[in-house]
C-alpha cells in the first residue's frame, strides 16, 4: 500500500500525559500536513512540514503541541500533557512536489483517533 | 479569518438524480479549490481539484469555479446509495502552505 500511512489509529491517554502520533507520507510525497477534526467540527490546518522544516504552524496551539519530519523515519505530531479538550481525529496528508502541475493536492491517511480520558 | 462556508445539509436525493453541492469562500488569493468525501469514521478522500474558471469533468463528477463569485461548486450526476457521505469543499491558502476546509455538506442519497 503506498498509501498515507499513520499509527497509532486510535490512541487512549490519561490527562497529562504525551501522547505521539506518527505520520509517513505516500511514497515520492515530500510535504507534509496535520489536521484535527473535533466532532462536529470541520478539519483544521495545524502544521506543514517539509524534511527538517517546518514551513508553517500557524494553526498549531502555542503550547504543549510541537510537530517535526526528521531527514530518516516518519513525521511525529507530540502533543504534552494532555487534556480532554485535545480528544479528537488527526489527519495527517501529504502532498507532491508541486512542480507537478496539482498544485497543493493533498492526499490523507487513516487517521488517529486520540481519547483523553 | 479566511472561512470557506457550505450548506450542511443534509441533502437528499432519490438514486439516478443530479445533487448539487455549492461552497463560497474568502480568501481571493485562493488559487487551488477541493472537493474531498468522507464517509462516517473515515478520512477525507480527494475527488476534484480545480484551478480554472469554468467546469471540470470527472466521471460522474463536475467541479465548477467561478473566482469573480468566489464560488465552488459539485454536481454530482446518476447519484448512488454509496455516494452518501460528507462532501468537504476546501481552498488553499494564499500562501499555499495550507486547505481550509468548510464544515462539510452531508448528502443522503434514497434507493
Amino acid at each position: 500500500n503506498a498509501g498515507v500511512m499513520q499509527n497509532p489509529r486510535h490512541l487512549v491517554r490519561r490527562r497529562g500525559q504525551e501522547a505521539r502520533l506518527r505520520c509517513s507520507p505516500m511514497k515520492g510525497h515530500s510535504h507534509v500536513y496535520w489536521y484535527r477534526q473535533l466532532p462536529e467540527e470541520g478539519l483544521k490546518f495545524m502544521v506543514y512540514l517539509q524534511k527538517e522544516n517546518i514551513i508553517d504552524e500557524s494553526g498549531m496551539p502555542k503550547e504543549r503541541f510541537s510537530a517535526e519530519f526528521p531527514k530518516e523515519g516518519p513525521s511525529i505530531l507530540r502533543i504534552q500533557q494532555v487534556v480532554r479538550g485535545d480528544s479528537a481525529a488527526y489527519f495527517c496528508a501529504s502532498s507532491p512536489e508541486w512542480t507537478s502541475g496539482a498544485y497543493n493536492e493533498q492526499f490523507f491517511g487513516p487517521g488517529t483517533r486520540l481519547t483523553v480520558l | 479569518q479566511k472561512e470557506v462556508e457550505q450548506n450542511s445539509g443534509p441533502l437528499s436525493v432519490p438514486e439516478g438524480a443530479i445533487a448539487s453541492l455549492n461552497c463560497t469562500y474568502s480568501d481571493r488569493g485562493s488559487q487551488s479549490f477541493f472537493w474531498y468525501r468522507q464517509y462516517s469514521g473515515k478520512s477525507p478522500e480527494l475527488i476534484m481539484s480545480i484551478y480554472s474558471n469554468g467546469d471540470k469533468e470527472d466521471g460522474r463528477f463536475t467541479a465548477q469555479l467561478n473566482k469573480a463569485s468566489q464560488y465552488v461548486s459539485l454536481l454530482i450526476r446518476d447519484s448512488q446509495p454509496s455516494d452518501s457521505a460528507t462532501y468537504l469543499c476546501a481552498a488553499d491558502n494564499q500562501a499555499g502552505t495550507a486547505l481550509i476546509f468548510g464544515k462539510g455538506t452531508t448528502l443522503s442519497v434514497s434507493s
